[in-house]
């Protein structure tokens, strides 16, 4: 099994629906991450959660919302859905306790389609 | 504004042959810079991390580099295969506490039979 993994992998949704983008993980890492790629730009950061009780906007949090079930579990929900959310959604781990230079785990994506 | 730019855009080599990728960074306080494979239809995984005092890092056929006084880092590929065919994101980790990335737009490598 995946260390990280993403559901679903590919979605399709209309215009103002609702959805929720799943992650969940067997590293053990408490931090948290969902970020957006989209063509011609460097990822980008959406939202971060350091614990379960600590949730913190990135750089691109408009029109999103997120829920740390549990250390493990990490969703992203678009309350409405709109076309320019189409895009490729990473979830990624890492670890406080280890040492700044590890890295992060990211899990394999979810491809999102907003018609 | 924190910026990570890579060069070139997209590659194409011949298997067996070497190539160099190129990351100039514009970020501050600068923490580490990490260089990323990303296969098609897949999550990026980390190829190396580099700390500001650490000028070469390698894992097994890739070899990264990086110039704290020019801003620069390098990622070479030494006797490519297919399954190098992929994107290359340099990572720049800014900051101190939590540390943001700033990730490159990327470098695709398609490595030809």
């Amino acid at each position: 099994d995946a260390d990280v993994t993403q559901t679903p992998r590919n979605r399709i949704t209309k215009t103002g629906k609702r959805i929720m983008l799943e992650c969940s993980q067997t590293k053990g890492h408490d931090r948290m991450y969902w970020y957006r790629q989209d063509p011609g730009l460097g990822l980008r950061l959406i939202y971060y959660s350091f614990d379960v009780k600590d949730i913190n906007k990135g750089e691109i949090s408009d029109g999103y919302s997120v829920s740390r079930q549990a250390q493990a579990k990490f969703s992203l929900s678009l309350e409405s859905a709109i076309p320019n959310q189409t895009a490729l959604y990473f979830c990624a781990t890492s670890d406080s306790g280890t040492p700044a230079n590890y890295g992060y785990t990211f899990g394999s994506g979810t491809r999102l389609t907003v018609v | 504004k924190n910026q990570v730019e890579q060069s070139p855009q997209s590659l194409i080599i011949l298997e067996g042959k070497n190539c160099t990728l190129q990351c100039n960074y514009t970020v501050s306080p600068f923490s580490n810079l990490r260089w990323y494979k990303q296969d098609t239809g897949r999550g990026p995984v980390s190829l190396t991390i580099m700390t500001f005092s650490e000028n070469t890092k390698s894992n097994g056929r890739y070899t990264a580099t990086l110039d704290a006084d020019t801003k620069q880092s390098s990622l070479h590929i030494t006797a490519s295969q297919l399954s190098d065919s992929a994107s290359y994101i340099c990572v720049v980790s800014v900051g101190t506490g939590f540390q943001k990335l700033v990730f490159g737009t990327g470098t695709r490598l398609l490595v030809s039979p």
